[in-house]
């Protein structure tokens, strides 16, 4: 079936520091994998998103990295600053539906 | 340009009622899908529509179900409550255009005693 492994559930960094978040998707006709963070009390906002024919993408502090072979997908922020402090998602979806598979969230804590 | 507009925001029903919420996505959008969001679960994807079509459906049970109109508006319809259907449902649309992003709107807390 479908599903998304994401690793860790949370995560505590010092200001400054860089944070990793890993996904594992089951899917393999799965192609597009958007990241999207949501803040306390606040909707789901896409931050980055990549397609299989990319194995990276970059946009200022964030990245996101995707190994189709392995099924793996990682988020990196560096230099994170409090207001990075929030649920980060990732998700899979197949080329032919808007339907989104999600991860399990990462509370992410970033400590001036 | 408006957001995605959910409404109610809040609703606080009984076990047995029925509910029914509303999304109304971006202008110009014609596809929406809704999730259900709990601490214990995450984000569960519940259907997806096009073009007034339901293109995909997760695993609920057939308590849940749901319809777009011709102006892209989507409700979602949740019948003999049960306690664990406490929960934030959101709603997001999109282009229509595969794998784009999709817009959240600020979801509807529904809350069963």
């Amino acid at each position: 079936g479908e599903n998304v492994e994401q690793h860790p559930s949370t995560l505590s960094v010092q200001e400054g520091d860089s944070a990793v978040i890993k996904c594992t998707y089951s899917d393999s006709a799965s192609n597009y994998f958007p990241w999207y963070k949501q803040e306390l009390g606040k909707r789901p906002q896409l931050i980055i998103d990549i397609r299989s024919n990319v194995g990276e993408k970059k946009d200022q502090r964030i990245a996101v990295t995707l190994n189709k072979t392995a099924k793996h997908f990682s988020l990196h922020i560096t230099e994170t600053q409090p207001e990075d402090s929030a649920v980060y998602f990732c998700a899979a979806s197949r080329w032919n539906t808007d339907k989104l598979i999600f991860g399990t969230g990462t509370r992410l804590q970033v400590f001036p | 340009k408006a957001g995605v507009t959910q409404t109610p925001r809040y609703l606080i029903k009984t076990r047995g009622q029925q509910v029914t919420l509303s999304c109304s996505p971006i202008s110009g959008h014609r596809s929406v899908s809704w999730y259900q969001q709990t601490p214990g679960q995450g984000l569960q994807f519940l259907f997806e529509y096009f073009s007034e079509t339901q293109r995909n459906k997760g695993n609920f049970p057939g308590r849940f179900s749901g319809r777009q109109f011709s102006n892209s508006r989507s409700e979602m319809n949740v019948s003999t409550l049960e306690l664990g259907d406490s929960a934030l449902y959101l709603c997001a649309s999109s282009t229509g255009t595969m794998n784009t992003e999709a817009f959240f709107g600020q979801g509807t807390r529904l809350t069963v005693v």
